[in-house]
Protein backbone atom coordinates (compact mmCIF):
# COMPACT_ATOMS: atom_id res chain seq x y z
CA UNK A 1 0.00 0.00 0.00
CA UNK A 2 0.94 3.47 -0.55
CA UNK A 3 0.54 7.27 0.19
CA UNK A 4 -1.45 8.24 3.74
CA UNK A 5 -4.28 5.53 4.14
CA UNK A 6 -7.33 6.82 6.94
CA UNK A 7 -9.49 4.16 8.55
CA UNK A 8 -12.41 4.15 9.04
CA UNK A 9 -13.51 5.86 6.17
CA UNK A 10 -16.48 7.07 7.51
CA UNK A 11 -17.87 6.64 11.46
CA UNK A 12 -21.16 7.31 13.15
CA UNK A 13 -20.69 7.87 17.01
CA UNK A 14 -23.23 8.88 19.75
CA UNK A 15 -21.79 11.99 21.90
CA UNK A 16 -21.11 9.60 24.71
CA UNK A 17 -19.10 7.21 22.62
CA UNK A 18 -15.20 7.31 22.47
CA UNK A 19 -13.49 6.64 19.12
CA UNK A 20 -10.23 6.75 17.20
CA UNK A 21 -8.94 7.62 14.07
CA UNK A 22 -5.91 6.16 12.28
CA UNK A 23 -3.71 7.54 9.85
CA UNK A 24 -0.43 5.55 8.36
CA UNK A 25 2.12 7.14 5.77
CA UNK A 26 3.99 4.79 3.60
CA UNK A 27 6.22 7.37 2.39
CA UNK A 28 8.94 7.57 4.98
CA UNK A 29 7.81 11.22 6.25
CA UNK A 30 8.82 12.43 9.19
CA UNK A 31 6.02 15.25 9.99
CA UNK A 32 1.95 14.22 10.31
CA UNK A 33 -0.73 16.47 10.80
CA UNK A 34 -4.54 16.48 11.46
CA UNK A 35 -6.91 18.64 9.78
CA UNK A 36 -11.02 19.48 9.87
CA UNK A 37 -12.76 20.11 7.12
CA UNK A 38 -16.64 21.50 7.67
CA UNK A 39 -19.19 22.15 5.49
CA UNK A 40 -18.65 25.87 4.30
CA UNK A 41 -15.83 26.57 6.13
CA UNK A 42 -11.94 26.32 5.07
CA UNK A 43 -9.78 23.27 6.09
CA UNK A 44 -8.53 24.14 9.64
CA UNK A 45 -5.15 22.67 11.17
CA UNK A 46 -5.26 20.60 14.45
CA UNK A 47 -2.06 19.14 15.00
CA UNK A 48 1.39 18.79 13.49
CA UNK A 49 3.58 15.99 15.03
CA UNK A 50 7.68 16.13 13.92
CA UNK A 51 9.22 13.15 14.71
CA UNK A 52 6.18 12.28 16.86
CA UNK A 53 7.02 15.37 18.98
CA UNK A 54 3.31 17.34 19.34
CA UNK A 55 4.78 20.94 17.34
CA UNK A 56 1.16 22.19 17.18
CA UNK A 57 -1.91 22.85 18.50
CA UNK A 58 -4.31 25.30 17.19
CA UNK A 59 -6.45 25.43 19.77
CA UNK A 60 -8.25 22.03 19.68
CA UNK A 61 -11.01 21.36 22.14
CA UNK A 62 -9.15 18.54 24.74
CA UNK A 63 -12.04 16.30 23.46
CA UNK A 64 -9.79 15.48 20.48
CA UNK A 65 -6.93 13.49 21.58
CA UNK A 66 -3.79 13.11 19.29
CA UNK A 67 -1.61 10.27 19.69
CA UNK A 68 1.60 9.58 17.35
CA UNK A 69 3.11 6.41 18.58
CA UNK A 70 5.88 6.32 15.50
CA UNK A 71 6.91 8.42 12.42
CA UNK A 72 4.58 6.47 10.41
CA UNK A 73 0.97 5.83 12.41
CA UNK A 74 -1.05 8.90 13.92
CA UNK A 75 -4.37 8.72 15.78
CA UNK A 76 -6.97 10.91 16.97
CA UNK A 77 -8.84 10.20 19.72
CA UNK A 78 -12.48 11.06 20.20
CA UNK A 79 -14.53 11.07 23.25
CA UNK A 80 -17.61 13.21 24.48
CA UNK A 81 -17.88 15.01 20.88
CA UNK A 82 -20.79 17.52 19.91
CA UNK A 83 -23.08 17.40 16.75
CA UNK A 84 -20.81 20.37 15.80
CA UNK A 85 -17.72 18.23 15.69
CA UNK A 86 -19.02 16.33 12.44
CA UNK A 87 -17.19 16.62 9.21
CA UNK A 88 -14.56 15.22 7.18
CA UNK A 89 -11.10 14.79 8.93
CA UNK A 90 -7.97 14.59 6.63
CA UNK A 91 -4.54 13.64 7.78
CA UNK A 92 -1.57 13.98 6.01
CA UNK A 93 2.12 13.97 5.94
CA UNK A 94 5.47 15.74 4.55
CA UNK A 95 8.99 15.12 4.40
CA UNK A 96 9.54 17.30 7.61
CA UNK A 97 7.39 20.98 8.72
CA UNK A 98 7.91 23.72 6.87
CA UNK A 99 8.43 24.72 3.19
CA UNK A 100 7.78 20.79 1.81
CA UNK A 101 4.61 19.30 -0.16
CA UNK A 102 1.77 17.61 2.10
CA UNK A 103 -0.13 14.89 0.78
CA UNK A 104 -3.19 14.11 2.13
CA UNK A 105 -5.23 10.70 3.06
CA UNK A 106 -8.68 10.09 1.84
CA UNK A 107 -10.11 11.33 5.25
CA UNK A 108 -12.30 10.29 7.47
CA UNK A 109 -16.87 11.31 7.70
CA UNK A 110 -17.69 11.50 11.12
CA UNK A 111 -20.71 11.99 12.30
CA UNK A 112 -22.14 13.07 15.48
CA UNK A 113 -25.12 12.21 16.27
CA UNK B 1 -2.73 36.44 11.06
CA UNK B 2 -2.56 35.05 7.76
CA UNK B 3 -6.11 35.10 6.39
CA UNK B 4 -6.72 33.08 2.64
CA UNK B 5 -9.37 34.08 0.03
CA UNK B 6 -9.95 32.39 -2.99
CA UNK B 7 -11.86 34.22 -6.14
CA UNK B 8 -14.19 32.83 -7.51
CA UNK B 9 -16.22 30.58 -5.46
CA UNK B 10 -17.02 28.84 -8.08
CA UNK B 11 -16.69 28.91 -11.81
CA UNK B 12 -18.21 27.08 -15.08
CA UNK B 13 -16.39 26.80 -18.21
CA UNK B 14 -17.05 24.81 -21.54
CA UNK B 15 -14.66 22.56 -22.89
CA UNK B 16 -11.11 23.90 -24.44
CA UNK B 17 -11.46 27.33 -22.03
CA UNK B 18 -8.40 28.53 -20.57
CA UNK B 19 -8.95 29.89 -17.04
CA UNK B 20 -7.62 31.66 -14.29
CA UNK B 21 -8.11 30.87 -10.60
CA UNK B 22 -7.08 33.79 -7.77
CA UNK B 23 -5.70 33.14 -4.35
CA UNK B 24 -5.03 36.04 -2.24
CA UNK B 25 -3.21 36.05 1.37
CA UNK B 26 -2.94 38.62 3.47
CA UNK B 27 0.91 38.36 5.17
CA UNK B 28 4.03 38.32 2.55
CA UNK B 29 5.73 36.48 5.37
CA UNK B 30 5.47 32.75 3.44
CA UNK B 31 7.65 30.10 3.08
CA UNK B 32 5.55 28.73 -0.21
CA UNK B 33 2.02 28.72 -1.50
CA UNK B 34 0.61 25.11 -2.68
CA UNK B 35 -1.84 24.68 -5.25
CA UNK B 36 -4.43 20.92 -4.46
CA UNK B 37 -7.59 19.97 -6.08
CA UNK B 38 -10.16 17.79 -4.36
CA UNK B 39 -12.62 15.78 -5.74
CA UNK B 40 -16.16 15.09 -3.89
CA UNK B 41 -15.57 13.54 -0.82
CA UNK B 42 -12.18 12.80 -1.41
CA UNK B 43 -8.67 13.79 0.08
CA UNK B 44 -6.78 16.92 -1.34
CA UNK B 45 -4.33 15.82 -4.25
CA UNK B 46 -1.41 18.25 -4.29
CA UNK B 47 -0.30 20.20 -7.72
CA UNK B 48 1.84 22.70 -7.36
CA UNK B 49 4.08 24.29 -4.90
CA UNK B 50 5.78 27.40 -5.18
CA UNK B 51 8.66 28.65 -2.93
CA UNK B 52 8.72 32.45 -1.54
CA UNK B 53 11.86 32.94 -3.86
CA UNK B 54 9.63 31.51 -7.06
CA UNK B 55 7.35 33.35 -9.36
CA UNK B 56 5.83 30.38 -11.17
CA UNK B 57 5.81 26.70 -11.35
CA UNK B 58 4.55 24.65 -14.00
CA UNK B 59 2.99 20.78 -14.46
CA UNK B 60 1.78 19.94 -17.81
CA UNK B 61 -1.55 22.45 -18.31
CA UNK B 62 -1.23 23.74 -15.04
CA UNK B 63 1.10 26.82 -14.42
CA UNK B 64 1.16 28.76 -10.73
CA UNK B 65 2.61 31.85 -10.24
CA UNK B 66 3.25 34.27 -6.79
CA UNK B 67 3.54 37.30 -6.24
CA UNK B 68 4.34 38.06 -2.38
CA UNK B 69 4.50 41.26 -2.52
CA UNK B 70 0.53 41.98 -4.00
CA UNK B 71 -0.33 38.70 -1.85
CA UNK B 72 -1.42 37.25 -4.97
CA UNK B 73 -1.23 33.82 -6.34
CA UNK B 74 -2.75 32.49 -10.01
CA UNK B 75 -3.60 29.20 -10.98
CA UNK B 76 -3.93 29.05 -14.58
CA UNK B 77 -5.20 26.03 -16.17
CA UNK B 78 -4.75 25.50 -20.13
CA UNK B 79 -7.75 23.92 -22.33
CA UNK B 80 -9.78 22.21 -19.64
CA UNK B 81 -11.40 19.60 -19.66
CA UNK B 82 -14.06 17.84 -17.75
CA UNK B 83 -12.07 15.61 -15.53
CA UNK B 84 -10.63 18.86 -14.06
CA UNK B 85 -13.88 19.41 -12.61
CA UNK B 86 -13.33 19.46 -8.90
CA UNK B 87 -12.12 22.39 -5.99
CA UNK B 88 -9.83 23.75 -6.32
CA UNK B 89 -7.72 25.43 -2.74
CA UNK B 90 -4.35 27.25 -2.30
CA UNK B 91 -2.82 27.19 1.05
CA UNK B 92 -0.34 29.06 2.50
CA UNK B 93 2.47 28.03 4.54
CA UNK B 94 3.76 30.54 6.62
CA UNK B 95 5.86 29.16 9.83
CA UNK B 96 8.43 26.08 9.84
CA UNK B 97 5.91 24.17 11.86
CA UNK B 98 3.98 23.17 8.29
CA UNK B 99 0.95 24.89 9.26
CA UNK B 100 -1.39 25.27 6.28
CA UNK B 101 -3.71 28.54 5.61
CA UNK B 102 -6.11 27.08 3.37
CA UNK B 103 -8.40 29.17 1.34
CA UNK B 104 -12.61 28.62 0.80
CA UNK B 105 -11.48 26.98 -2.59
CA UNK B 106 -12.84 27.81 -6.13
CA UNK B 107 -15.36 24.94 -7.36
CA UNK B 108 -14.81 24.17 -11.25
CA UNK B 109 -16.98 22.61 -14.00
CA UNK B 110 -16.16 21.68 -17.20
CA UNK B 111 -18.63 21.19 -19.32
CA UNK B 112 -18.30 19.05 -21.91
Amino acid sequence: ETGVTQTPRHLVMGMTNKKSLKCEQHLGHNAMYWYKQSAKKPLELMFVYSLEERVENNSVPSRFSPECPNSSHLFLHLHTLQPEDSALYLCASSKRTGGDTQYFGPGTRLTVL
Amino acid sequence: KQEVTQIPAALSVPEGENLVLNCSFTDSAIYNLQWFRQDPGKGLTSLLLIQSSQREQTSGRLNASLDKSSGRSTLYIAASQPGDSATYLCAADSGNTGKLIFGQGTTLQVKP
